[in-house]
Protein backbone atom coordinates (compact mmCIF):
# COMPACT_ATOMS: atom_id res chain seq x y z
CA UNK A 1 0.00 0.00 0.00
CA UNK A 2 1.17 3.58 -0.69
CA UNK A 3 2.57 5.27 2.18
CA UNK A 4 0.42 8.19 2.99
CA UNK A 5 1.95 11.35 5.75
CA UNK A 6 0.25 13.18 7.93
CA UNK A 7 1.15 16.27 10.24
CA UNK A 8 1.50 14.82 13.74
CA UNK A 9 -1.34 17.05 15.32
CA UNK A 10 -3.91 20.16 14.63
CA UNK A 11 -6.24 21.86 16.73
CA UNK A 12 -9.17 23.55 15.78
CA UNK A 13 -11.97 25.85 17.39
CA UNK A 14 -15.21 24.07 17.94
CA UNK A 15 -18.04 24.76 15.44
CA UNK A 16 -15.19 25.63 12.59
CA UNK A 17 -14.81 23.57 10.16
CA UNK A 18 -11.83 21.32 10.50
CA UNK A 19 -9.28 20.54 7.53
CA UNK A 20 -7.41 17.24 8.07
CA UNK A 21 -4.75 16.85 5.15
CA UNK A 22 -3.19 14.02 4.12
CA UNK A 23 -0.39 13.43 1.41
CA UNK A 24 0.14 10.21 -0.56
CA UNK A 25 2.32 10.88 -3.62
CA UNK A 26 2.91 7.37 -4.44
CA UNK A 27 -0.72 6.19 -4.62
CA UNK A 28 -1.62 3.98 -7.31
CA UNK A 29 -4.77 3.80 -9.32
CA UNK A 30 -6.49 1.02 -7.65
CA UNK A 31 -5.69 1.96 -4.20
CA UNK A 32 -8.64 4.01 -2.09
CA UNK A 33 -8.25 6.51 0.36
CA UNK A 34 -9.63 5.71 3.91
CA UNK A 35 -10.47 7.72 6.87
CA UNK A 36 -10.26 6.67 10.42
CA UNK A 37 -10.56 8.13 13.94
CA UNK A 38 -9.51 6.71 16.93
CA UNK A 39 -11.51 8.56 20.35
CA UNK A 40 -9.07 7.83 23.21
CA UNK A 41 -9.62 4.06 24.69
CA UNK A 42 -12.34 3.04 22.22
CA UNK A 43 -11.26 1.24 18.57
CA UNK A 44 -11.18 3.14 15.55
CA UNK A 45 -13.90 4.51 13.81
CA UNK A 46 -14.46 4.48 9.94
CA UNK A 47 -15.47 8.10 8.50
CA UNK A 48 -15.26 7.70 5.02
CA UNK A 49 -13.72 6.79 1.59
CA UNK A 50 -13.13 7.39 -1.89
CA UNK A 51 -10.88 6.11 -5.34
CA UNK A 52 -11.06 9.40 -7.17
CA UNK A 53 -14.04 11.53 -6.75
CA UNK A 54 -15.12 13.50 -3.86
CA UNK A 55 -17.24 12.22 -1.28
CA UNK A 56 -20.13 13.56 1.68
CA UNK A 57 -21.68 11.74 4.05
CA UNK A 58 -23.11 12.26 7.88
CA UNK A 59 -19.95 12.18 8.87
CA UNK A 60 -17.21 14.37 6.54
CA UNK A 61 -16.42 15.37 3.51
CA UNK A 62 -13.36 13.96 1.55
CA UNK A 63 -11.20 15.87 -0.73
CA UNK A 64 -9.42 13.91 -3.42
CA UNK A 65 -6.95 15.91 -5.86
CA UNK A 66 -7.26 15.62 -9.57
CA UNK A 67 -3.98 13.68 -9.28
CA UNK A 68 -4.82 11.99 -6.32
CA UNK A 69 -1.76 12.73 -4.45
CA UNK A 70 -3.02 14.42 -1.63
CA UNK A 71 -6.29 14.60 0.33
CA UNK A 72 -8.33 16.73 2.77
CA UNK A 73 -10.57 15.46 5.28
CA UNK A 74 -13.34 18.22 6.02
CA UNK A 75 -15.37 17.95 9.59
CA UNK A 76 -17.80 20.50 8.67
CA UNK A 77 -18.55 21.75 12.70
CA UNK A 78 -16.38 20.41 15.13
CA UNK A 79 -17.67 19.30 17.94
CA UNK A 80 -15.58 18.54 21.57
CA UNK A 81 -16.56 15.45 20.62
CA UNK A 82 -14.37 14.75 17.42
CA UNK A 83 -11.29 15.25 19.25
CA UNK A 84 -9.22 11.68 17.96
CA UNK A 85 -6.30 10.81 16.41
CA UNK A 86 -7.44 10.30 12.79
CA UNK A 87 -5.97 8.50 9.93
CA UNK A 88 -5.64 8.61 6.63
CA UNK A 89 -4.81 5.18 4.85
CA UNK A 90 -3.93 4.06 1.59
CA UNK A 91 -6.17 0.35 0.48
CA UNK A 92 -5.55 -1.41 -2.98
CA UNK A 93 -9.06 -2.55 -3.88
CA UNK A 94 -7.47 -6.11 -4.25
CA UNK A 95 -6.42 -6.31 -0.71
CA UNK A 96 -8.26 -6.63 2.23
CA UNK A 97 -5.21 -4.84 4.83
CA UNK A 98 -5.80 -1.57 6.52
CA UNK A 99 -2.03 -0.34 7.56
CA UNK A 100 -2.24 2.29 9.65
CA UNK A 101 0.13 5.17 10.55
CA UNK A 102 0.49 7.48 13.19
CA UNK A 103 -2.25 9.64 11.91
CA UNK A 104 -3.05 13.21 13.38
CA UNK A 105 -4.05 13.82 16.24
CA UNK A 106 -6.79 16.22 16.65
CA UNK A 107 -7.70 18.58 19.22
CA UNK A 108 -10.91 20.57 19.09
CA UNK A 109 -11.21 23.23 21.78
CA UNK A 110 -14.07 25.16 23.22
CA UNK B 1 -26.99 -2.71 14.93
CA UNK B 2 -25.10 -4.03 17.88
CA UNK B 3 -21.41 -3.63 17.23
CA UNK B 4 -18.73 -5.60 17.86
CA UNK B 5 -18.41 -7.30 21.34
CA UNK B 6 -15.24 -7.69 22.85
CA UNK B 7 -14.10 -9.03 26.25
CA UNK B 8 -12.74 -8.71 28.89
CA UNK B 9 -11.72 -5.13 28.65
CA UNK B 10 -8.53 -5.08 30.66
CA UNK B 11 -6.10 -7.90 32.01
CA UNK B 12 -3.63 -8.02 33.93
CA UNK B 13 -1.05 -11.25 33.99
CA UNK B 14 2.51 -12.19 34.84
CA UNK B 15 5.15 -12.90 31.75
CA UNK B 16 4.92 -16.53 30.95
CA UNK B 17 1.07 -17.27 32.09
CA UNK B 18 -1.58 -17.86 28.73
CA UNK B 19 -4.73 -15.47 28.20
CA UNK B 20 -7.21 -15.61 25.90
CA UNK B 21 -9.48 -13.06 24.15
CA UNK B 22 -12.93 -13.17 22.44
CA UNK B 23 -14.76 -11.08 19.99
CA UNK B 24 -18.17 -10.79 18.90
CA UNK B 25 -18.62 -9.52 15.40
CA UNK B 26 -21.44 -7.81 13.91
CA UNK B 27 -24.23 -9.97 12.97
CA UNK B 28 -23.81 -11.60 9.18
CA UNK B 29 -20.20 -10.10 8.77
CA UNK B 30 -17.99 -12.97 6.92
CA UNK B 31 -14.75 -11.10 7.83
CA UNK B 32 -13.21 -11.30 10.70
CA UNK B 33 -10.14 -9.19 12.27
CA UNK B 34 -7.51 -9.27 15.01
CA UNK B 35 -5.48 -5.98 15.68
CA UNK B 36 -2.65 -5.55 17.84
CA UNK B 37 -1.77 -1.80 18.93
CA UNK B 38 0.63 -0.77 20.99
CA UNK B 39 0.69 2.25 23.10
CA UNK B 40 1.67 5.19 20.67
CA UNK B 41 1.37 3.29 16.94
CA UNK B 42 -1.69 2.36 15.35
CA UNK B 43 -3.37 -0.74 14.96
CA UNK B 44 -1.62 -3.80 13.02
CA UNK B 45 -3.20 -6.23 11.79
CA UNK B 46 -2.61 -10.29 13.33
CA UNK B 47 -4.84 -12.26 11.53
CA UNK B 48 -8.14 -12.18 9.02
CA UNK B 49 -10.86 -14.80 8.31
CA UNK B 50 -12.99 -15.11 6.04
CA UNK B 51 -16.16 -17.16 7.63
CA UNK B 52 -13.97 -19.61 10.13
CA UNK B 53 -10.95 -19.87 7.03
CA UNK B 54 -7.79 -18.40 7.88
CA UNK B 55 -7.15 -15.61 5.04
CA UNK B 56 -4.09 -14.10 6.20
CA UNK B 57 -1.74 -14.95 9.69
CA UNK B 58 1.40 -13.92 8.05
CA UNK B 59 1.79 -10.99 10.64
CA UNK B 60 0.91 -13.74 13.84
CA UNK B 61 3.53 -14.46 16.20
CA UNK B 62 2.76 -18.10 15.43
CA UNK B 63 5.17 -19.40 18.70
CA UNK B 64 2.74 -17.67 21.25
CA UNK B 65 -0.09 -16.63 19.24
CA UNK B 66 -3.25 -18.69 18.14
CA UNK B 67 -6.41 -17.59 16.64
CA UNK B 68 -9.50 -19.61 15.71
CA UNK B 69 -13.03 -19.08 14.50
CA UNK B 70 -14.90 -22.44 14.48
CA UNK B 71 -18.39 -22.06 13.60
CA UNK B 72 -17.36 -18.63 11.39
CA UNK B 73 -18.96 -16.27 14.23
CA UNK B 74 -17.47 -15.75 17.49
CA UNK B 75 -13.48 -15.60 17.59
CA UNK B 76 -10.78 -16.50 19.99
CA UNK B 77 -7.30 -15.17 20.34
CA UNK B 78 -4.32 -16.75 22.69
CA UNK B 79 -1.55 -15.86 23.71
CA UNK B 80 0.15 -18.46 25.32
CA UNK B 81 2.80 -17.88 26.90
CA UNK B 82 2.89 -13.85 27.43
CA UNK B 83 5.90 -11.82 27.28
CA UNK B 84 6.63 -8.02 28.37
CA UNK B 85 6.65 -7.24 24.69
CA UNK B 86 2.67 -8.22 24.25
CA UNK B 87 1.38 -5.67 26.33
CA UNK B 88 -1.02 -3.74 23.53
CA UNK B 89 -4.51 -3.62 23.23
CA UNK B 90 -5.67 -6.01 21.50
CA UNK B 91 -8.57 -5.02 18.52
CA UNK B 92 -11.37 -7.10 17.03
CA UNK B 93 -12.89 -5.77 13.87
CA UNK B 94 -15.50 -7.48 11.57
CA UNK B 95 -16.95 -6.60 7.92
CA UNK B 96 -19.69 -7.99 5.71
CA UNK B 97 -17.07 -8.92 3.15
CA UNK B 98 -13.79 -8.82 2.24
CA UNK B 99 -12.61 -5.43 1.30
CA UNK B 100 -15.96 -3.47 3.10
CA UNK B 101 -15.23 -0.82 5.73
CA UNK B 102 -14.36 -2.72 8.58
CA UNK B 103 -16.09 -2.01 12.12
CA UNK B 104 -13.83 -2.14 15.56
CA UNK B 105 -14.54 -3.36 18.75
CA UNK B 106 -13.22 -1.14 21.69
CA UNK B 107 -10.18 -3.73 21.98
CA UNK B 108 -8.46 -5.68 25.12
CA UNK B 109 -6.25 -3.72 26.85
CA UNK B 110 -3.54 -6.25 28.47
CA UNK B 111 -1.27 -5.65 30.54
CA UNK B 112 2.11 -8.17 31.22
CA UNK B 113 3.83 -8.03 34.54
Amino acid sequence: DAKTTQPPSMDCAEGRAANLPCNHSTISGNEYVYWYRQIHSQGPQYIIHGLKNNETNEMASLIITEDRKSSTLILPHATLRDTAVYYCIARDVNDYKLSFGAGTTVTVRA
Amino acid sequence: EAGVAQSPRYKIIEKRQSVAFWCNPISGHATLYWYQQILGQGPKLLIQFQNNGVVDDSQLPKDRFSAERLKGVDSTLKIQPAKLEDSAVYLCASSPHHGQPQHFGDGTRLSIL
